[in-house]
């Protein structure tokens, strides 16, 4: 069973849409969850971190939550055509020391 | 202020060939790590260095070693390359204590032949 789990799309939202991006992970012990951005050909960016239930808003962008059904979110409201990436969904287990595990990523397309 | 730093961009070596990649953390960052970015995949943990020594190692091979520096720098030496080892390699730094706020390089990317 992977340990992280991202629908890899592409998801296509036109402009000005909510884009939102789902993740779901197998280990309960898991502490923190991060979103990082890939642009084609460079390097990830964290955009968002999140460690406790809930929502957590940053700009345009809210992570979600729910340790419960083990899922975590992001959403990105007001989509921009410069949004258009990789979503890389990742997290720090309670048994990968500092380690982050990652999905696949979910590529999202922005169309002006 | 300097990011993280890596070196070379791009490298082709044949099967058998050993390689050294480099890594200059952002300044104010003491821990490294590197990770493997094969092609459509996310990034894969190969291990960490904190204080000049390999503290957490992911599920890579013996060929997979690496080194830090008293200046935190870091090496990645990959020994007796296959044609699966072709991938993006990432170094990230961050500060030990701070969390896991990873701050990556724009890494080198190995073709092996």
């Amino acid at each position: 069973q992977k340990e992280v789990e991202q629908n890899s799309g592409p998801l296509s939202v036109p402009e000005g849409a909510i884009a939102s991006l789902n993740c779901t992970y197998s280990d309960r012990g898991s502490q923190s969850f991060f979103w990082y951005r890939q642009y084609s050909g460079k390097s990830p960016e964290l955009i968002m971190s999140i460690y406790s239930n809930g929502d957590k808003e940053d700009g345009r962008f809210t992570a979600q939550l729910n340790k419960a059904s083990q899922y975590v979110s992001l959403l990105i409201r007001d989509s921009q055509p410069s949004d258009s990436a990789t979503y890389l969904c990742a997290l720090r287990a309670n048994q990968a020391g500092t380690a982050l595990i990652f999905g696949k990523g979910t590529t999202l397309s922005v169309s002006s | 202020d300097a990011g993280v730093t890596q070196s070379p961009t791009h490298l082709i070596k044949t099967r058998g060939q050993q390689v050294t990649l480099r890594c200059s953390p952002k300044s104010g960052h003491d821990t490294v790590s590197w990770y493997q970015q094969a092609l459509g995949q996310g990034p894969q943990f190969i291990f960490q260095y904190y204080e000049e020594e390999e503290r957490q190692r992911g599920n890579f091979p013996d060929r997979f070693s690496g080194h830090q520096f008293p200046n935190y720098s870091s090496e990645l030496n990959v020994n007796a390359l296959l044609l699966g080892d072709s991938a993006l390699y990432l170094c990230a730094s961050s500060l030990r204590g701070t969390g896991e706020k990873l701050f990556f390089g724009s890494g080198t990317q190995l073709s092996v032949l």
